[in-house]
């Protein structure tokens, strides 16, 4: 059964760049095709979906976050990363990754606090 | 971007009872909706998609219905483990967007 595991440093100051990495397990990302994304979720919050990478490469961003992300893959380490650019504080949450196009697995999330 | 709203925002039910919550998109998403439960301190699991298939392992007290821009999710015969926040998704379009939550609460 795949499951996924997000990490990455758990504090970023203002301004700096968030980099977060999801290794699957349990299959190999780059089988089948499917859809690998990043959602947050605010202390208290909803849920925002950040962007997603497809199996062939392809990258789907949300608008809102566009000019400051960037997802990519690592077939070779069977990963997937996030990369945020010029944090501020409204940054912090919780960063899920997920698998499909209806996120049908979900890693268990990190917190990301951007302080300084 | 498509604009979803839950209401109510909060509910209070009594185990054993019906919850219905409901869902409204700001156009018409067809059948593309999911909804998604979420317990504290886990990630969402997904329920519902298609707007009324449960997803693998979902009990059949789970049941989704509508198109175009108003949805239900109805939970019939609430069990102690359903009191959760439900999120409904659309991923017709992207950016695909998903409500502000219903929380529901034991009465």
């Amino acid at each position: 059964q795949v499951q996924l595991q997000e990490s990455g440093p758990g504090l970023v100051k203002p301004s700096q760049t968030l980099s977060l990495t999801c290794t699957v397990s349990g299959g190999s990302i780059s089988s089948g095709s499917y859809y690998w994304s990043w959602i947050r979720q605010p202390a208290g919050k909803g849920l925002e979906w950040i962007g997603r990478i497809y199996t062939s490469g392809s990258t789907n961003y949300n608008p809102s976050l566009k000019s400051r992300v960037t997802i990519s893959v690592d077939t070779s380490k069977n990963q997937f990363s996030l990369k945020l650019s010029s944090v501020t504080a409204a940054d912090t949450a919780v960063y899920y990754c997920a698998r499909g196009r209806l996120l049908e697995r979900w890693g268990q999330g990190t917190l990301v606090t951007v302080s300084s | 971007e498509i604009v979803m709203t839950q209401s109510p925002a909060t509910l209070s039910v009594s185990p054993g009872e019906r919850a219905t919550l409901s869902c409204r998109a700001s156009q018409s998403v067809s059948s593309n909706l999911a909804w998604y439960q979420q317990k504290p301190g886990q990630a969402p699991r997904l329920l519902i998609y298609g707007a009324s298939t449960r997803a693998t392992g979902i009990p059949a007290r789970f049941s989704g219905s509508g198109s175009g821009t108003e949805f239900t999710l109805t939970i019939s015969s609430l069990q102690s483990e359903d009191f959760a926040v439900y999120y409904c998704q659309q991923y017709n379009n992207w950016p695909h967007t998903f409500g502000q939550g219903t929380k529901l609460e034991i009465k």
